[in-house]
């Protein structure tokens, strides 16, 4: 089992329509979550982190957490095609060194369609 | 801010060659990670510096990778010799506080695309 699993896509959606990304992860110690966005041929950037079970906003995009299931989500409202690129789940936990590694998924590719 | 900076930006090399990628950090931060990124296995961690110290080099592929960082606003990864199957894009990224808060945010570099042919 993958540490941090993401369905690679591609997710396609219309312009405007709201888009929906889904990650899981194995470990139960993980303690921060984070979302980044990777354009084709660029280095990924960070969006959206995420530390406590719940949602978070920031403006189009909501981070949703939910420890129990073990589950992070991206909601992305009114779709542009900008918004169109790979999305990648990184999740933290602490490794026998005492500090906290960072694990990616492999992304989800979306594309909005305009 | 100038960013964390990658050099050389595409690489083509022949198989068994030297390859050295160089990485600036962003001044200040005090952690240092090299990733790998392919298509088949997505970003991998390869080895984490904190405070110019190597703290996780367990994603170091082999021994025909190594890394180095000599001071805080330099560091190098190596791989010799080369071979095929390392061509991937090479991110070197860097953080303010490590890993060991939660919350940390991680910057990349722009990578470097090498291909050894």
């Amino acid at each position: 089992q993958k540490e941090v699993e993401q369905n690679s896509g591609p997710l396609s959606v219309p312009e405007g329509a709201i888009a929906s990304l889904n990650c899981t992860y194995s470990d139960r110690g993980s303690q921060s979550f984070f979302w980044y966005r990777q354009y084709s041929g660029k280095s990924p950037e960070l969006i959206m982190s995420i530390y406590s079970n719940g949602d978070k906003e920031d403006g189009r995009f909501t981070a949703q957490l939910n420890k129990a299931s073990q589950y992070v989500s991206l909601l992305i409202r009114d779709s542009q095609p900008s918004d169109s690129a790979t999305y990648l789940c990184a999740v933290t936990r602490m490794n026998s060194g005492g500090y906290q590694k960072v694990t990616f998924g492999t992304g989800t590719k979306l594309q909005v369609i305009p | 801010d100038a960013g964390v900076i990658q050099s050389p930006r595409h690489e083509v090399t022949e198989m068994g060659q030297e390859v050295t990628l160089r990485c600036k950090p962003i001044s200040g931060h005090n952690s240092l990670f090299w990733y790998r990124q392919t298509m088949m296995r997505g970003l991998e961690l390869l080895i984490y510096f904190n405070n110019n110290v190597p703290i996780d080099d367990s994603g170091m592929p082999e021994d025909r990778f190594s890394a180095k960082m000599p001071n805080a606003s330099f560091s190098t990864l190596k791989i010799q010799p080369s071979e095929p199957r390392d061509s991937a894009v090479y991110f070197c990224a860097s953080s303010v506080r490590g890993l060991i808060y939660s919350g940390n945010t991680i910057y990349f570099g722009e990578g470097s695309w090498l291909t050894v042919v």
